[in-house]
């Protein structure tokens, strides 16, 4: 069955620290895959999504992600976070109207 | 407001109670999903409708559970006969375009059984 998983549960970061934070799936068709972020008090947002095409996709806030087929990942990265980039971030795996999402990661930037 | 508008933010009952709640989404938009979410997981997939066609419900929680989209417009889950393990955020979703804008997600309601 197709499912998400992310490995941090919780990451504490201080301010322009570089941030990784690790998605898998297990599916093996085409994959559409997607990062939300949810601010505090807040509702999910897009942050940015990949179809097809290069697998390095840049997203709104500076945040990019890397489809790596061979590992089956779609690790979300930023080079330098910020205090506002406190929230927690949850993976998304898409296919004929059904996205799953991971237990999702949440990110403490220290100022 | 153009987002995905739901109605209430907050929601406490007695258990064995039953609940509504509403979901209106982008006006263009003919998918609509309602997912729940517990502390520390992430969403869980509830059921989806294209326009008044719910094509997915065999993930719904149980027979407590029901949804509706009468005119293809807004949606309405309901929860009958809530029980404490029920208390969660229930959030809505809609769409158009999935590849383009993914879904787009309203803030929620907080349902409390106690």
């Amino acid at each position: 069955a197709q499912s998400v998983s992310q490995h941090n549960h919780h990451v504490i970061l201080s301010e322009a620290a570089s941030l990784e934070l690790g998605c898998n799936y297990s599916y093996g068709g085409t994959v559409n895959l997607f990062w939300y972020v949810q601010y505090p008090g807040q509702h999910l947002q897009l942050l940015l999504k990949y179809f097809s095409g290069d697998p390095l996709v840049k997203g709104i806030k500076g945040f990019e992600a890397e489809f790596i087929k061979s590992k089956f990942s779609f690790n979300l990265r930023k080079p330098s976070v910020q205090w506002s980039d406190t929230a927690e971030y949850f993976c998304a795996f898409y296919n004929n109207n059904d996205m799953r999402f991971g237990a999702g990661t949440r990110l403490t930037v220290k100022p | 407001d153009t987002g995905v508008s739901q109605d209430p933010r907050h929601k406490i009952t007695k258990r064995g109670q039953n609940v509504t709640f509403r979901c209106d989404p982008i006006s263009e938009h003919n998918r609509l999903y309602w997912y729940r979410q517990t502390l520390g997981q992430g969403p869980e997939f509830l059921t989806y409708f294209q326009n008044e066609a719910q094509l997915e419900k065999s993930r719904l929680l149980s027979d407590r559970f029901s949804a509706e989209r009468p005119k293809g417009s807004f949606s309405t889950l309901e929860i009958q006969r809530t029980e404490q393990g029920d208390s969660a955020m229930y959030l809505c979703a809609s769409s158009s375009r999935v590849r383009d804008y993914g879904y787009t997600f309203g803030s929620g309601t907080r349902l409390t059984v106690v």
